[in-house]
């Protein structure tokens, strides 16, 4: 099966930048897609195909994928910026959608 | 406004049976896939079945399939998990979700369903 890794967790000053990884085999050759989820609430998808923003979703968040790996970046990092990250591909071979283990991205 | 609400969680004994629906609202459901997406206590988010346009193709996660059945109903506008000899790794929000090519672009509240004797 498709393995997605994600470090657990990420860690960034207001202000700053923040890079939260996707890492698996020729991932680079996927549509990658990026979720964001607070606590009590329900995922929101904040990057689709990559690099694409959806509707709504601030130019801050922005994605990257070459190679083994895709990149989540948060620019000008807020404190509502803090949740969880998800990165998800569709894995063709198995026909399952799969996702990353997850990222905590805290505010400091 | 496009939305997503799901129903039917609950308190289940392990080996039982519970089913799960989901009724969509503002947008066109039947041009639509539609999956189906947990989150247990202290884990991630993950993939656990979905159903194409007219339910005649559907994808299960291995560890569910032969367990799980989804279906959907485009004339109720609605969206179902039948879920048989419920395990207590199946405990968990279960979220109702909207397919836009491979992604998920929208998302209900979710339901929880909790396996435990």
């Amino acid at each position: 099966s498709y393995v997605l890794t994600q470090p657990p967790s990420v860690s960034v000053a207001p202000g700053q930048t923040a890079r939260i990884t996707c890492g698996a085999n020729n991932i680079g050759s996927k549509g990658v897609h990026w979720y964001q989820q607070k606590p009590g609430q329900a995922p929101v998808l904040v990057v689709y195909d990559d690099d694409d923003r959806p509707s709504g979703i601030p130019e801050r968040f922005s994605g990257s994928n070459s190679g083994n790996t895709a990149t989540l970046t948060i620019s000008r990092v807020e404190a509502g910026d803090e949740a969880d990250y998800y990165c998800q591909v569709w894995d063709s071979s198995s026909d399952h959608w799969v996702f990353g283990g997850g990222t905590k991205l805290t505010v400091l | 406004e496009a939305q997503l609400v799901e129903s039917g969680g609950g308190l289940v004994q392990p080996g039982g049976s519970l089913g799960l629906s989901c009724a969509a609202s503002g947008f066109t459901f039947n041009v639509y896939w539609m999956a189906w997406v947990r989150r247990a206590p202290g884990k991630g988010l993950e993939w656990v079945a979905n159903i194409n346009q007219d339910g005649t193709e559907k994808y299960y996660l291995d560890s569910v399939k032969g367990r799980f059945t989804t279906s959907r109903d485009n004339g109720a506008i609605s969206l179902h998990l039948q879920m048989n000899r419920l395990r207590a790794e199946d405990s968990a929000v279960y979220y109702c979700a909207r397919h836009s090519g491979s992604a998920f672009d929208l998302w209900g509240q979710g339901t929880m369903v909790t396996v435990s004797s």
